[in-house]
């Protein structure tokens, strides 16, 4: 059974990287034909897609956060993990790795990728920005 | 790229059928079949419930079900139950390869 455990610190200084680590048991990361993805939702507001990594190690990040977010995969260890740098209190929510699903085409040679729904989920994992 | 617009809220008694709406742009819900639907109870991850707009992954109850109508989806939840009411979220793929959610619905049973 597949199973997404997040992992790491809870409380992150402001201006501090905040980094979580996603273990995958139950599946391997690098059989492929899924990405993995993080999701944070913050106090009171709703989920919010952070980014997603194939086992090649391709990425796709949601534009606002962009210049802030490395996801990056590690298929010995079975693991992914996020790094968001200069957090701040917006920053503090309760954050989620999940498995990705979707499809991939190939047009002229060229892989796209069209994954979005995600169909297995962690617990989440709370993260607090505070001094 | 901006949230998804849902209802912020819907209710409805036990039994009846509701709707929740996810209005999007043809960048995303009107541009891709890919729209998928999450139900969360506080507390708990998020659960699928639909995915490619209308498909109803394995063990999800035939009451729930998606559509779409230009750049709108609906997810309809028949014979509502108690257990329905939690907030519900949509998300849909979107240009550029990125994922965009809304900004969730919360239902109520009455």
């Amino acid at each position: 059974q597949l199973q997404l455990q997040e992992s790491g610190p809870g409380l992150v200084k402001p201006s501090e990287t905040l980094s979580l680590t996603c273990t995958v048991s139950g599946a391997s990361i690098s059989s492929g034909g899924y990405f993995w993805g993080w999701i944070r939702q913050p106090p009171g507001k709703g989920l919010e897609w952070i980014g997603s990594i194939y086992y090649s190690g391709s990425t796709y990040y949601n534009p606002s956060l962009k210049s802030r977010v490395t996801i990056s995969v590690d298929t010995s260890k079975n693991q992914f993990s996020l790094k968001l740098s200069s957090v701040t209190a917006a920053d503090t929510a309760v954050y989620y790795c999940a498995r990705v699903g979707g499809i991939t085409m190939v047009r002229d040679r060229r892989f796209n990728y069209y994954y979005y729904y995600m169909d297995v989920w962690g617990r989440g994992t709370t993260v607090t920005v505070s001094s | 790229q901006s949230a998804l617009t849902q209802p912020a809220s819907v209710s409805g008694s036990p039994g009846q059928s509701i709707t929740i709406s996810c209005t999007g742009t043809s960048s995303d819900v009107g541009g891709y079949s890919y729209v998928s639907w999450y139900q969360h109870h506080p507390g708990k991850a998020p659960k699928l419930m639909i995915y490619d707009v209308s498909k109803r992954p394995s063990g999800v109850s035939n009451r729930f079900s998606g559509s779409r109508s230009g750049n709108t989806a609906s997810l309809t939840i028949s014979g509502l139950q108690a257990e329905d009411e939690a907030d519900y979220y949509c998300n849909s793929y979107t240009t550029s390869s990125t994922v965009v959610f809304g900004g969730g619905t919360k239902l109520t049973v009455l």
